[in-house]
């Protein structure tokens, strides 16, 4: 069965930075993408960056771009998510998510998805 | 980049009711890339609806999806107790995600 591992919560110091990472088990890796989105206290998902592995190349969000770094290490099938300059309003689940592209029974309607999660990692930014 | 809002914010509703959530895009969605999800707290989000309405493994089928364009529904018939959770819808396009800031389904 193929899961997402995250790694456990944790609090950081405003300023600081601070690196989640999401292991794999089973299914393929580096033909897939990945994606992080983040939950806030009390307000919805909001998508932060993907990365597919067989290129190295992420994109982010332009909110995101200056502070979020994600990689993928193939060795080990894991995606990690390193965000700097932590503020509190960067206290929130982060979850890495696997983009899958989609069919349907017929093969006539298809398309990408989050069709695997992990379990969220609380992070929480506090002096 | 495409912003989706979806409402009604939030549903009082009672098991066994029938619901329609929706979720409108600031400019025509290419290719019908969008999809459901639902969220129940403390648990990870799960995929019920992709490319519209085409249901995830395993989502039984009082969950449906429809839309084009701009406008897209979720129905979710015969609510079961479970179902109560917050719902968001996702688009993808131009390599950027985006989702809708979500619609929560309470029990009434």
């Amino acid at each position: 069965q193929v899961q997402l591992v995250q790694s456990g919560a944790g609090v950081k110091k405003p300023g600081s930075s601070v690196k989640v990472s999401c292991k794999t088990s089973g299914g393929t890796f580096s033909t897939n993408a990945f994606s992080w989105v983040r939950q806030a206290p009390g307000q919805g998902l909001e998508w932060m960056g993907q990365i597919m592995p067989l290129y190295g190349t992420a994109n982010y969000a332009q909110k995101f771009q200056d502070r979020v770094t994600i990689t993928a290490d193939e060795v080990t099938t894991t995606v990690y998510m390193e965000m700097s300059s932590l503020t509190s309003e960067d206290t929130a689940v982060y979850f890495c998510a696997r983009e899958e592209f989609l069919y349907d029974s017929s093969g006539s309607h298809s398309g990408p998805a989050f069709d695997l999660w992990g379990r969220g990692t609380l992070v929480t930014v506090s002096s | 980049e495409i912003v989706l809002t979806q409402s009604p914010g939030t549903l009082s509703l009672s098991p066994g009711e029938t619901v329609t959530l929706s979720c409108r895009a600031s400019q025509s969605v290419t290719s019908n890339y969008v999809a459901w999800y639902q969220h129940k707290p403390g648990q990870a989000p799960r995929l019920l609806i992709y490319v519209a309405s085409t249901r995830a493994t395993g989502i039984p089928d009082r969950f449906s999806g429809s839309g084009s364009g701009t406008d897209f529904t979720l129905s979710i018939s015969r609510l079961e107790p479970e179902d109560f959770a917050v719902y968001y819808c996702q688009h993808y396009g131009d390599s950027v995600w985006t989702f809708g800031q979500g619609t929560k389904v309470e029990v009434k």
